[in-house]
């Protein structure tokens, strides 16, 4: 079984476009993430959710909305998608705050053309 | 605020000799530190933590880090590289009261036969 999976795994769009990326954990977690991972490989944390309470929003546009219907499931929801947002997404997941270990999905890649 | 630098974006090693990863930090408090791995086309994998505890701590797949505090420094260390070693390592820190895990750039690491 997935501990972390993501869906999909591969996204092709065109810029304007509407489109969301699913995350779901089997752990038992209370905490959620989503990291943005660009071409050069620097990861950046977007949003984390506690218990479904979101408690980091970093400076991301509003394009970007997250959305946790229960503490195991994050969803990103990304509106008029733009060149700039082609990137690997990453879900991830852990038992308490971050001094505890990230458990990672596989990535979902993000193409907008 | 707490940060991480990566020193080299690319290692290049032989099979069989020493691999050595830099890392920095930067936290304005005791810091947790972690170094995740990341294969290709995967999400990252946690290799080892520094939670205050041991300074030198042992990790998956025979890698080890030492905690010095004197240098603000975590180096990630493996004493003899296997082709399976060839992926991208990321340092990460965390303050100890915070769910926020910053990133360092990453150090991709190559193999020679």
């Amino acid at each position: 079984d997935t501990a972390v999976s993501q869906t999909p795994k591969y996204l092709v769009t065109q810029m304007g476009n509407d489109k969301s990326i699913k995350c779901e954990q089997n752990l038992g977690h209370d905490t959620m993430y989503w990291y943005k991972q660009d071409s050069k490989k620097f990861l950046k944390i977007m949003f984390s959710y506690n218990n479904k309470e979101l408690i980091i929003n970093e400076t991301v546009p509003n394009r970007f909305s997250p959305k946790s219907p229960d503490k195991a499931h994050l969803n990103l929801h990304i509106n008029s998608l733009e060149l700039g947002d082609s990137a690997v997404y990453f879900c991830a997941s852990s038992q308490r705050k971050a001094t505890g270990e990230l458990f990672f999905g596989e990535g979902s890649r993000l193409t907008v053309l | 605020a707490q940060s991480v630098t990566q020193l080299g974006s690319h290692v290049s090693v032989s099979e069989g000799a020493l691999v050595l990863l830099r890392c920095n930090y930067s936290s304005s408090v005791p810091p947790y530190l972690f170094w995740y791995v990341q294969y290709p086309n995967q999400g990252l994998q946690l290799l080892l933590k520094y939670t205050s505890a041991a300074t030198l701590v042992k990790g998956i797949n025979g890698f080890e880090a030492e905690f010095k505090k004197s240098e603000t420094s975590f180096h990630l260390t493996k004493p003899s590289a296997h082709m399976s070693d060839a992926a991208e390592y990321f340092c990460a820190v965390s303050p100890s009261n915070d769910y926020k895990l910053s990133f360092g750039a990453g150090t991709t690491v190559t193999v020679r036969a």
